[in-house]
C-alpha cells in the first residue's frame, strides 16, 4: 500500500534560518504530492503540490520538487519567519482509482524563535 | 465565501454515548472525507464518499457511521462501539481535475472538531 515517511521531529530554527523537511514515499503508479500546513488549534491548509515527476511546487516562499527517482518530496524554504511555526504535513494521493484518498506522513512539528 | 465548516469547534460527552459531528461545504464538490488525528500519528481516514448515497469505509472505520443525503452535507457518528473516541475530527472535501493526463484531487479541509468523551 501507500506510506509516506517524514523526517523525525520537531525542528527548531531561528528567524531566518534554511529549512528542510524530508519527506519521502512508496507508492505505485504516479502519486500526486501535496505538504499541508497545520496551525495550532485549525483544520489543514494546503500549502503547495505536484502533480508529476519533476514538477515544483511553490507557495509563501516554500518550494518542494517531486523527485521520482529518489521517491521523495523535500519542503525547502529559504529564510523562515516566525510565523512559519506550524505544523506540516506531506501527503500522497494514489494514481488510479484511489478517488483522491490522502496518505498522510506523521507530520513535523517546527518551532522558529526570534 | 465558499468554504467547509465543521461545527461544534468542541464537544464533550459521556462514554456510552453517540454523537454525530457536522461538516458542510458549499464548494460543490463531489467528494468529502473524514479524518481522525492523534497526536504524533498524522491523519487517518475514517470514511469517504464520491457522490451522494454513497460511501466507502477508510483505514479505520470501526466504530463510526457516515450518511450522504445531500451533496454539501458529509455527518460523521461517533459510536459507543469506538473504543477511543478522543480525538480532532477533520472533514475535507476535493473535486477531479485532469492535470497534464492524469485525474488529480486537491483536498481542502475544514477547521476540525475536537471531541472529548470522558
Amino acid at each position: 500500500g501507500n506510506s509516506v515517511t517524514q523526517m523525525e521531529g520537531p525542528v527548531t530554527l531561528s528567524e531566518e534560518a534554511f529549512l528542510t523537511i524530508n519527506c519521502t514515499y512508496t507508492a505505485t503508479g504516479y502519486p500526486s504530492l501535496f505538504w499541508y500546513v497545520q496551525y495550532p488549534g485549525e483544520g489543514l491548509q494546503l500549502l503547495l503540490k505536484a502533480t508529476k515527476a519533476d514538477d515544483k511546487g511553490s507557495n509563501k516562499g516554500f518550494e518542494a520538487t517531486y523527485r521520482k527517482e529518489t521517491t521523495s518530496f523535500h519542503l525547502e524554504k529559504g529564510s523562515v519567519q516566525v510565523s512559519d511555526s506550524a505544523v506540516y504535513f506531506c501527503a500522497l494521493s494514489g494514481s488510479g482509482t484511489s478517488y483522491g484518498k490522502l496518505t498522510f506522513g506523521q507530520g513535523t512539528i517546527l518551532t522558529v524563535h526570534p | 465565501d465558499g468554504g467547509i465548516t465543521q461545527s461544534p469547534k468542541y464537544l464533550f460527552r459521556k462514554e456510552g454515548q453517540n454523537v454525530t459531528l457536522s461538516c458542510e461545504q458549499n464548494l460543490n464538490h463531489d467528494a468529502m472525507y473524514w479524518y481522525r488525528q492523534d497526536p504524533g500519528q498524522g491523519l487517518r481516514l475514517i470514511y469517504y464518499s464520491q457522490i451522494v448515497n454513497d460511501f466507502q469505509k477508510g483505514d479505520i472505520a470501526e466504530g463510526y457511521s457516515v450518511s450522504r443525503e445531500k451533496k454539501e452535507s458529509f455527518p460523521l457518528t461517533v459510536t459507543s462501539a469506538q473504543k477511543n473516541p478522543t480525538a480532532f475530527y477533520l472533514c475535507a472535501s476535493s473535486s477531479a481535475n485532469w492535470v497534464a493526463g492524469q485525474l488529480t484531487y486537491e483536498q481542502y479541509f475544514g477547521p476540525g472538531t475536537r471531541l472529548t468523551v470522558t
